[in-house]
């Protein structure tokens, strides 16, 4: 079956503009989570989406944020960029919100800010 | 509150043993294990549970003592494929918890 999803791999942005991510989960996959990640950070937590509704929400600020899709299908949206933005975002999709299965990562969509 | 991983990095020859330890202030739910190799994604490994049993597969096994709140991650007679960066997840409740994930630890294995 088709892995996670994430499109586009590669973005370059200039400092102030906005981007959006999206991430498709593996089919039947109601859960998605998003991740940033840095070198020597590991995985920074930003937000979880389940049935549509946002779960859960790490310490980011307000410019970022998240949606998803009756389809399970998300996306997240950066506003105002700023150079530390720049990294790899990862999603990530678990059968159910309880993760008893473990997360099927995507491959990300690193993120450069110029 | 982000667990604490130990060791930062680590060199092996093949063949010999690793142990990768994962630790947190906070009472735990369950401690999730994952190895990233360069320029992919993270794999999920294990999942362990309060309350539950050791896990592990062939070489690669993981603990979790609850009164430490504490899991350790053990690679038995190591083999080149295991390099990557390990990662451990934490979460503090059951249910819709969200997972945080430690710094992960880097392991190289040699020839």
């Amino acid at each position: 079956k088709a892995g996670v999803t994430q499109t586009p791999r590669y973005l370059i942005k200039t400092r102030g503009q906005q981007v959006t991510l999206s991430c498709s989960p593996i089919s039947g996959h109601r859960s998605v989570s998003w991740y940033q990640q840095t070198p020597g950070q590991g995985l920074q937590f930003l937000f979880e989406y389940f049935s549509e509704t946002q779960r859960n929400k790490g310490n980011f600020p307000g410019r970022f944020s998240g949606r998803q899709f009756s389809n399970s299908r998300s996306e997240m949206n950066v506003s105002t960029l700023e150079l530390g933005d720049s990294a790899l975002y990862l999603c990530a999709s678990s059968l159910v919100i309880t993760k008893l299965y473990g997360y099927t990562f995507g491959s990300g969509t690193r993120l450069t800010v110029v | 509150q982000q667990p604490v991983q130990s060791p930062q990095a680590v060199i092996l020859r093949e063949g010999e043993d690793a142990v990768i330890n994962c630790s947190s202030s906070k009472a735990l739910y369950s401690v999730h294990w994952y190895r990233q190799k360069h320029g992919e994604a993270p794999v999920f490994l294990m999942i362990l549970l309060k309350g539950g049993e050791q896990k592990g597969h062939e070489k690669i096994s993981a603990s979790f003592n609850e009164k430490k709140q504490q899991s350790s991650l053990y690679l038995t007679a190591s083999q080149l494929s295991y390099s990557g960066t390990y990662f451990c997840g934490t979460e503090t409740q059951g249910g819709s918890e969200k997972l945080v994930f430690g710094k992960g630890t880097k392991l190289t294995v040699n020839p």
